[in-house]
């Protein structure tokens, strides 16, 4: 079946510094969702990447999909508190469903 | 535009017992995905519905069962409950095919097994 990881499981950073994810599929996948789910919340929709090599950008977020399509990586500048929480991976699973990823857990320290 | 629902939120049920949660999808969202979600093993895939008709399930055992009513609301049932089960439930809206559109996921139901 579909093989998701995520790398780091866990990070913590000063306010202010950068910070990245990744995530990495067996399979090549034709396409890739991440969500962000604060504690004590629901998982939020960030983006949906779709082709190869694609870069998108939300403020302070930047979205990369792999060449080959096989990872995808989150890259925050200058973290806020409020980028606190987990950041899931989804990767559609031969268009039956999403497989979503163990996740990252974001700790921000003022 | 409201948001997805879910009732209850939280659940405190004993071993043997069976459940059943509910989900309200945003309005004109056709498809209603449950998910499972422990600290253990993350969030897992239940079952997705789409026009009344299961899409595609996950790798639960039958004792999980759900469904979907023709206004895209949709409940899903557990029964002979196990404390393996105490988990937060999660249910997602979407357009359309959860596999290729934003997933709106509703505030979940905690469901405790004693």
């Amino acid at each position: 079946g579909q093989q998701v990881m995520q790398i780091p499981q866990y990070q913590h950073v000063q306010e202010g510094e950068d910070f990245t994810t990744y995530c990495n599929s067996s399979t090549t996948l034709s396409n890739i969702q991440w969500y962000k789910q604060r504690p004590g919340g629901h998982p939020v929709f960030l983006i949906q990447l779709v082709k190869s090599g694609e870069v998108k950008k939300q403020k302070r977020l930047t979205f990369q999909f792999g060449e080959a399509k096989k990872n995808s990586s989150l890259h925050i500048t200058a973290t806020q508190t409020t980028d606190v929480g987990t950041y899931f991976c989804a990767v559609d699973n031969y268009g039956q469903n999403f497989v979503f990823g163990p996740g990252t857990r974001l700790s921000v320290l003022p | 535009k409201a948001g997805v629902t879910q009732t209850p939120r939280y659940l405190i049920k004993t071993r043997g017992q069976q459940v059943t949660l509910s989900c309200s999808p945003i309005s004109g969202h056709r498809s209603v995905s449950w998910y499972q979600q422990t600290p253990g093993q993350g969030l897992q895939f239940l079952f997705e519905y789409f026009s009344e008709t299961q899409r595609n399930k996950g790798n639960f055992p039958g004792r999980f069962s759900g469904r979907q009513f023709s206004n895209s609301r949709s409940e899903m049932n557990v029964s002979t409950l196990e404390l393996g089960d105490s988990a937060l439930y999660l249910c997602a809206s979407s357009f359309g095919s959860s596999s290729y559109n934003e997933q709106f996921f509703g505030p979940g139901t905690r469901l405790t097994v004693l």
